[in-house]
């Protein structure tokens, strides 16, 4: 079947814009998950849904960001006036029990 | 959740096995552990996890140390397709599976080479 889908796979952005990173989970999964990945490094907690409640949001790195997932299925990250720290692959997992199920990532370039 | 120790990098022959360690002194009753790898520009994928019996599964098998202070990933036969960064992760895991995210370190870089 269909695994985790994200788009867009490649995005540039300039400092100051806003951007919107789309997560398709796998169909069932319960849990929802967003990590941040820099370049040479493992991927960083950012939030996590249980259904369309954001019952984690501990790992968000600032206001500018902005999870959601009003039905329950699909998930959106919002970045707002990126900045050049904000460049890095952004990762959404789901999960209907213990294993995650990552998608492809979306790479976030600022410029 | 505990904290993982494991080498930077690794070589591996292709056909061999490779045998990934992984340092968990501080790790708690009721952690488990986890592996992931990711494959260059690709997501992690899950490869196996345990508490305190060896697992075996299709990907590969791991062994835990009776004291469940360290763990080793085993792929039987490596191949070209397995060069990726093997991450060995402890968590706990809540009623009905594990619902919490995961921490991981920086990994392993396992190369395998012709």
């Amino acid at each position: 079947g269909a695994g985790v889908s994200q788009s867009p796979r490649y995005k540039v952005a300039k400092r100051g814009q806003d951007v919107a990173l789309r997560c398709d989970p796998i169909s069932g999964h319960v849990s929802l998950f967003w990590y941040q990945q820099a370049l040479g490094q493992g991927p960083e907690f950012l939030t996590y849904f249980q259904n369309e409640a954001q019952l984690d949001k501990s790992g968000l790195p600032s206001d500018r960001f902005f999870a959601e997932r009003p039905e329950g299925s699909v998930s959106t990250l919002k970045i707002q006036r990126t900045q050049q720290e904000d460049s890095a692959v952004y990762l959404c997992a789901s999960s209907l029990s213990r294993e995650q199920y990552f998608g492809p990532g979306t790479r976030l370039t600022v410029t | 959740d505990a904290k993982t120790t494991q080498p930077t990098s690794m070589d591996c022959a292709e056909g061999r096995a490779a045998n990934l360690p992984c340092n968990h002194s501080t790790i708690s009753g009721n952690e488990y552990v986890y592996w992931y790898r990711q494959i260059h520009s690709q997501g992690p994928q899950y490869i196996i996890h345990g508490l305190k019996n060896n697992e075996t599964n299709e990907m590969a098998s791991l062994i835990i140390t009776e004291d469940r202070k360290s763990s080793t990933l085993i792929l039987p036969h490596a191949t070209l397709r397995d060069t990726a960064v093997y991450y060995c992760i402890v968590r706990v895991e809540g009623y009905g599976g594990s619902q919490g995210n995961l921490i991981f370190g920086k990994g392993t870089k396992l190369s395998v080479k012709p």
